[in-house]
Formats: C-alpha cells, structure tokens, sequence
C-alpha cells in the first residue's frame, strides 16, 4: 500500500523567511503533484511533477522531485501573508489519477 | 476560467436516506473524479470514470456508491443509503486528457452531514 508522509504538518513562520515542506512516499512513482487550499475551499494543482529531478517555480514556491529517494519538496522563499492556506502533496501510482495525498501541512504566515 | 461546479454546497441528510451529489465538469473535459475529505483528514480517491464508464475505484466505493453520467454535462455520485461515517466533503474533479500533465481540476465541494 502506498503511504505519503508530508512534514511538518503544522508550520508557523514568520514574513521574509524561507522554509521547506518534504513528502516522503514509500514506493517508486515518477508523479507528484502539489495541491493549496483554503480553508473551506477547494483544491488548486501548484505544481506537476513527472520525472527524476523535475524542479518548477512559481512565485515564491518551488517544488522538486527526487524519485530515487522518494522525496519531494516544496519550498518556500521570502513568506507573505497570502500564501498561509495548507499544502498537499499526491502521489499517482496508477495512470489514471488515482492520487494518494499526504495528510497536508497546515502553513500560517505571521507578519 | 472554466470551472467545475458542484451542487448543494452544503447538504444535511439522514442515517439510511440516499443523497445525490452533483457536478457539472469543464465542458471539453473527458476523465471525471470523486474525492471526500473527511474534515481535517486527507483528502482520499473514491472513483474515476472515463468513456462513460467507470476507470478505476478504492475501497471506500463500495455498493452504497454509485457515479452517472446522465447527460453531455453533469456528473453524479449517489449514496444509496447514507451512514455517519459518509459525512465529508466530497470533491469532484475533471481534466481534458490522458496525460499526465493534464492536472485535475477540484470543484469547491459538496459537504454532506449525516445524522
């Protein structure tokens, strides 16, 4: 059975700050996905992911995949306030998008 | 930007009564989704479908569920006969293609209560 770890699963940081969210998945798969959410609202695709070593930046946020380790990152440059929401990352191990999610880190932005 | 939409957003139904969710999926987009969230969980796979069919489903989609597509443009999820356990939000999805950099896109959810 497929398992994905993300941590930390709470993370309070301050504005200017960097820090990284790390996704662990415990079998080989070259697809990860990272999703956003706002409280009460839906999911919304960050990045795609699709190959050993893939690297995608938008903003403030840049998302990498190491498949041989298994890991993926997403990290964060310089915090604002606007990127406070949860974060998901999701493994696919099928070819059809039948995602397996990490629990979520919950990301608070403190001015 | 198109969107997918779901309705209710929010619906309260009895132990045992049967609901139905519905979606409509962006209008030139082939594969569709249903994924829940149980509240502060993980949001988990429940069913694809593709070709009027279904692709793929977990084992939560046991004989209580069941998906439709009726029409070009709506797409349904049914619970037979409700339980506590089914209250979540419940999140539709489509893409346009196959491949896999064709990313999912969530509706903003129908969040269903069970009493």
């Amino acid at each position: 059975e497929l398992k994905v770890e993300q941590n930390p699963l709470f993370l309070s940081m301050q504005e200017g700050k960097n820090y990284t969210i790390y996704c662990n998945y415990s079998t080989t798969s070259d697809r990860l996905y990272w999703y956003r959410q706002d409280p009460g609202k839906s999911l919304e695709s960050l990045f795609v992911l699709l190959s050993n070593g893939a690297v995608k930046q938008e903003g403030r946020l840049m998302a990498s995949l190491d498949t041989k380790a298994r890991l993926s990152t997403l990290h964060i440059t310089a915090a604002v306030h606007d990127l406070s929401a949860t974060y998901f990352c999701a493994v696919d191990m099928s070819s059809n998008y039948k995602l397996t999610f990490g629990k979520g880190t919950l990301l608070t932005v403190n001015p | 930007e198109p969107e997918v939409t779901q309705t209710p957003s929010h619906q309260v139904t009895q132990m045992g009564q049967e609901v139905i969710l519905r979606c409509v999926p962006i209008s030139n987009h082939l594969y569709f989704y249903w994924y829940r969230q149980i509240l502060g969980q993980k949001v988990e796979f429940l069913v694809s479908f593709y070709n009027n069919e279904i692709s793929e489903k977990s084992e939560i989609f046991d004989d209580q569920f069941s998906v439709e597509r009726p029409d070009g443009s709506n797409f349904t999820l049914k619970i037979r006969s409700t339980k506590l356990e089914d209250s979540a939000m419940y999140f539709c999805a489509s893409r346009l293609t196959g491949g896999y950099n064709s990313p999912l896109h969530f509706g903003n959810g129908t969040r269903l209560t069970v009493t």
